[in-house]
């Protein structure tokens, strides 16, 4: 059945530097969405990309659709404190399911 | 503005009890609906979703059953829970296919 595969688990940086996660699903997507989750909360909606090679930016993310719409990347520019939490990507091929990763969790030291 | 109902918030109940867990939406028609899992520090895991009332899609076979019996509310039950049943349990909602999904504030449940 449809994967989708996302690292890295976790990620620890200082705040200030820089974070990527990465996702890869085993099939076409039609679409990718980002959730953020954060510590004892529920999953909150973030981006949705739809077209080949897309990129978009919500302040210091930035979020990329790869051309084969296999793969997707996160990037936060300048982590703060208030990026702690666990980021998601979620695949959808075209029907009622949407398959999530297994999320990376991000711990920011101050 | 649409908003999403699910409790109860926490749930401590024995093995091989029954569990009734409940979700409403409000201000939408229509909305396709889902129940997902999360164990600890885990991804999230389908485990039913509905198109329409009376309708429900099951993605992994287990002790847990979904109904739909009205067009917002969707309710997730078992018979018998077990101790690996324990867990964050998630429902959530989409106007139409393909569209964000939005999640209520989840059940934690935990089965001893």
């Amino acid at each position: 059945g449809q994967q989708v595969m996302q690292i890295p688990q976790y990620q620890h940086v200082q705040e200030g530097e820089d974070f990527t996660t990465y996702c890869n699903s085993s099939t076409t997507l039609s679409n990718i969405q980002w959730y953020k989750q954060r510590p004892g909360g529920h999953p909150v909606f973030l981006i949705q990309l739809v077209k080949s090679g897309e990129v978009k930016k919500q302040k210091r993310l930035t979020f990329q659709f790869g051309e084969a719409k296999k793969n997707s990347s996160l990037h936060i520019t300048a982590t703060q404190t208030t990026d702690v939490g666990t980021y998601f990507c979620a695949g959808n091929t075209g029907g009622f399911k949407t398959i999530f990763g297994a999320g990376t969790r991000l711990f920011v030291k101050a | 503005s649409q908003t999403i109902h699910q409790w109860p918030a926490t749930l401590v109940q024995p093995v091989g009890s029954p569990l009734s867990l409940e979700c409403t939406v409000e201000g939408t028609s229509n909305p396709n609906l889902y129940w997902y899992r999360q164990a600890a520090g885990r991804g999230l895991q389908l485990l039913f979703y509905s198109v329409g009332i009376g309708q429900i899609s099951s993605e992994v076979p287990q002790n847990l059953s979904a109904s739909r019996p009205q067009d917002r509310q969707f309710i997730l039950s078992s018979k018998k829970l077990l101790l690996s049943d324990s867990g964050f349990y998630l429902c959530a909602w989409e106007q139409g296919a393909n569209s964000p999904l939005h999640f209520g504030n989840g059940t934690r449940l935990t089965v001893t």
